[in-house]
């Protein structure tokens, strides 16, 4: 069946660091690939996506590209700040109409 | 900015009580979801929700979990006899379609059964 396996948190970083959260999957199609982001006492927000391989979604300064040779899609943001606290969740969608989701990985930026 | 919303907050119960969880999907959304995520494990898909049936569900969803739409905006989740590993955080997501990929979520119901 499906898979998502990310990057073990929590993470802490100080401000303006190199981000990186590592996501892996293991699907039977062509799923399409998401990060969804939890910003606390709020619900699970999309923050990107990518359809099919090679594809790079981006929003807020964060991006991540559809590899399908490595099945990764790890999420990168190059100067991140305390603002981008939260947890991500990588996730794919294979088809049908449910998500299948990795553990989340919980990010602190201190000042 | 329309969002999906979730009732209560955090619902402490006994086992074997039953429950209900609330939500009220974006108002022109089609398809209903529930998740839920057990503390430090993955979230994981319980049942979809289209045209007042069950699209699909998991395993998880067993005959003790039941949804209902029961009016134009609430969309529900029962449990009908709590236990112990039903603790867990609920969440609540709305579509447009099925094929639109981009599901809303709700910001969850902390399910706690002692």
């Amino acid at each position: 069946g499906n898979s998502v396996t990310q990057m073990e948190g929590p993470v802490t970083l100080s401000e303006e660091a190199f981000l990186t959260i590592n996501c892996t999957y293991t699907a039977t199609g062509y799923p399409s690939l998401f990060w969804y982001v939890q910003y606390p006492g709020e619900g699970l927000q999309l923050l990107l996506k990518a359809t099919k391989a090679d594809d790079k979604g981006s929003n807020k300064g964060f991006e991540a590209t559809y590899r399908k040779e490595t099945t990764s899609f790890h999420l990168e943001k190059g100067s991140v700040q305390v603002s981008d606290s939260a947890v991500y969740f990588c996730a794919l969608k294979d088809g049908n109409e449910k998500l299948t989701f990795g553990t989340g990985t919980r990010l602190t930026i201190i000042p | 900015e329309p969002e999906v919303t979730q009732t209560p907050s955090h619902q402490v119960t006994q086992m074997g009580q039953e429950v209900i969880l609330r939500c009220v999907p974006i108002s022109n959304h089609l398809y209903f979801y529930w998740y839920r995520q057990i503390l430090g494990q993955k979230v994981e898909f319980l049942v979809s929700f289209y045209n007042n049936e069950i699209s699909e569900k998991s395993e998880i969803f067993d005959d003790q979990f039941s949804v209902e739409r029961p009016d134009g905006s609430n969309f529900t989740l029962k449990i009908r006899s709590t236990k112990l590993e039903d603790s867990a955080m609920y969440f609540c997501a709305s579509s447009e379609t099925s094929q639109t990929n981009e599901q809303f979520f709700g910001p969850g119901t902390r399910l706690t059964v002692l």
